[in-house]
């Protein structure tokens, strides 16, 4: 069965440094996303991108937050410069072009910004 | 504002007992209507999802939930609990925005199944 794929499964950096948190997803979707989980707080969207660009992003998804598909097969999320509250389950997630599709989750990215 | 409520940060249930795990929504319009459960240390697996049609959804593992338009309730059922079933279960809906798949999820209720 296809799976999206996260990693690592757990990034541990200093404050202020840059992370890059890695994402495939299934081989025929179209549309990717980033969701966060602060520890004991609900799933977050944080960007949808679809065609090479981004189609929508919410309030948290600041300056310091970059995604990118470098590749034909990799989907990126960059924090340039983290916060401590950064630090959460960063979940990928991507779907077809069908309307009523649900969503594929990776198994996620604990980043610990210390 | 759009948002999903679970009002039970916990359900507990004996195995073998039925089980429901609450969801409403505010959203306006129709949306599409979902659940999906975490396990420690893993993902979101999806369960079953509304869109139209019979308002009950049958999905993975015997479960499956009720959609109730006039109450904006999406609730989840089982009728026979399993130990294994013992997970994090979130309640998620899409605006009907037409366009992308963003979803709105609800703070999960923690599922307990008991011998």
């Amino acid at each position: 069965e296809p799976e999206v794929t996260q990693t690592p499964s757990h990034q541990v950096t200093q404050m202020g440094q840059e992370v890059i948190l890695r994402c495939v997803p299934i081989s025929n979707h179209l549309y990717f996303y980033w969701y966060r989980q602060i520890l004991g707080q609900k799933v977050e969207f944080l960007v949808s991108f679809y065609n090479n660009e981004i189609s929508e992003k919410s309030e948290i998804f600041d300056d310091q937050f970059s995604v990118e598909r470098p590749d034909g097969s990799n989907f990126t999320l960059k924090i340039r410069s983290t916060k401590l509250e950064d630090s959460a389950m960063y979940f990928c997630a991507s779907s077809d072009l069908r309307d009523s599709t649900e969503a594929f989750f990776g198994q996620g990215t604990r980043l610990t910004v210390v | 504002a759009q948002s999903v409520a679970q009002p039970e940060d916990q359900v507990n249930v004996a195995e073998g007992n039925p089980l429901t795990v609450k969801c409403t929504y505010s959203v306006s319009g129709n949306p599409y209507l979902f659940w999906y459960v975490q396990y420690p240390n893993r993902g979101l697996q999806f369960l079953l999802k509304y869109i139209t049609g019979d308002n009950l959804v049958k999905g993975s593992y015997g479960f499956e939930a009720e959609f109730n338009k006039s109450q904006t309730s999406f609730h989840l059922k089982k009728p026979s609990a399993l130990v294994s079933d013992s997970a994090l279960y979130f309640c998620a809906v899409r605006p009907p925005s037409g366009g992308y798949n963003k979803l709105i999820f609800g703070a999960g209720t923690r599922l307990a199944v008991h011998p």
